[in-house]
């Protein structure tokens, strides 16, 4: 199958500086982005998504670009926090599957430091 | 809020053994989702069901069974537990068609096979 993302590398940034978080998706008809949140000894949790329509989204400090061209999804995180602390995975999948087929990239670990 | 629930944190079972990893949601979902996640590889899809008795193969689901007999419990067999069948399992469920497919997960189920 298709797959999204590459091996896991790690980020570690200061705590109050902005992160960016990267994935690469491999299916250019994915048409459904979500980013996830797994903290340790947890099940991820659901930060964000986006459509193939849109550029950018925005949450509470975060946003979420996607670059359809280059099959490129990111993640910012502003002043990050010690909280931010966790693996962020991408995930991709084409809509008229109901969120049924969603495929996972290995993810990203993040690391606050003090 | 959505929960998710596994019935065990951690399970070591011997190779051969037949094992059974139960999750129960209370938010009526009809999608329920069994992956397992190991390093570097993201989250893998095994099986997932999309009503009652219903039930489809995802990318991996050699080795493995599932059984949904009602709608919150979703359970997840291995018939003969292997070594390579060592890992961190996850259960998810969602609600079709809603327009945001976001899989709300379980804990994770880490298991052992010596």
């Amino acid at each position: 199958g298709e797959s999204v993302g590459l091996h896991l590398p790690t980020l570690s940034v200061q705590e109050g500086d902005n992160s960016i978080i990267n994935c690469a998706y491999s299916n250019s008809a994915s048409d459904y982005f979500i980013w996830y949140k797994q903290e340790s000894g947890k099940g991820p949790q659901f930060i964000i998504d986006i459509r193939s329509n849109m550029d950018k989204r925005q949450g509470q400090r975060v946003t979420v670009l996607l670059n359809k061209t280059v099959k490129h999804l990111s993640l910012q995180i502003a002043a990050t926090q010690p909280g931010d602390s966790a693996v962020y995975f991408c995930a991709e999948t084409l809509s008229y599957n109901y969120g049924q087929n969603f495929v996972f990239g290995p993810g990203t670990r993040l690391s606050v430091l003090p | 809020d959505v929960k998710v629930t596994q019935s065990s944190r951690y399970l070591v079972k011997r190779t051969g053994e037949k094992v059974f990893l139960e999750c129960v949601q209370d938010m009526d979902h009809e999608n329920m989702f069994w992956y397992r996640q190991d390093p570097g590889l993201g989250l893998r899809l095994i099986y997932f069901s999309y009503d009652v008795k219903m039930k489809e193969k995802g990318d991996i689901p050699e080795g493995y069974s599932v059984s949904r007999e009602k709608k919150e419990r979703f359970s997840l067999i291995l018939e003969s537990a292997s070594t390579n069948q060592t890992s961190m399992y996850l259960c998810a469920s969602s609600i079709p068609g809603q327009g945001v497919y976001e899989q709300y997960f379980g804990p994770g189920t880490r298991l052992t096979v010596t």
